[in-house]
């Protein structure tokens, strides 16, 4: 199947920094990009969505100037989690499809912050 | 009535047992249907799409019914190794992820 390559796999930051977590699609050019997040023991939610080139649609209740999402290319979107905070110590996955493909997910970046 | 509903778990059953998952979705206009499975700690994971025919791969039989808006999965003779938590997934607008249903196979 489709390679989707996420980086770093796990990041520990201080409170009030910003983190970055990139998602790349290897062998494939995405179209659509997607931001989950899974705190433990619960489901995958969706943050947002992205569009090569568009601005990202967030889903309710994501703060988007908290989550800054840019896809600025067909194989590169990156999520910044900015002037993070304990509360958002979670486990965050993109996901990637081209057209109308199943989605191929990263592999997950676990993010502590102390 | 929330967007996808997968039956409670965990299911823990014996190695060899039958095992099926169900999941209702409410958007009638649901476009694809698939079902991932996930390991502790990892990514979901692809086991398969869902067609409107029912397709089968392997031990594990998939059905849909959109009169009724509910996918299945059906795992015969299970093994150790398909302990994980199964995932239905829907998609409309965007992909909409079950909470997932936990099966333990015990020895």
């Amino acid at each position: 199947g489709a390679v989707v390559s996420q980086h770093p796999s796990r990041v520990i930051c201080k409170s009030g920094t910003s983190v970055k977590i990139e998602c790349r699609s290897l062998d494939f050019q995405a179209t659509t990009m997607f931001w989950y997040r899974q705190f433990p023991k619960q489901s995958l939610m969706l943050m947002a969505t992205s569009n090569e080139g568009s601005k990202a649609t967030y889903e309710q209740g994501v703060e988007k100037d908290k989550f800054l999402i840019n896809h600025a290319s067909l194989t590169l979107s990156t999520l910044t989690v900015t002037s993070a905070h304990p509360e958002d110590s979670s486990f965050y996955i993109c996901s990637a499809r081209w057209g109308f493909s199943e989605a191929f997910f990263g592999q997950g970046t676990r993010l502590t912050v102390v | 009535r929330k967007e996808v509903e997968q039956d409670p778990g965990p299911f823990n059953v014996p190695e060899g047992a039958t095992v099926a998952f169900n999941c209702t979705y409410s958007n009638s206009a649901s476009q694809s249907f698939f079902w991932y499975r996930q390991d502790c700690r990892k990514e979901p994971k692809l086991l398969m799409s869902v067609y409107s025919s029912g397709n089968e791969d392997g031990r594990f039989t998939a059905q849909l019914n959109r009169a009724s808006q509910y996918i299945s999965l059906l795992i015969r003779d299970s093994k150790l190794s398909d302990s994980a938590t199964y995932l239905c997934v829907i998609y409309g607008q965007n992909f909409v992820f079950g909470p997932g249903t936990r099966l333990s196979v015990l020895p």
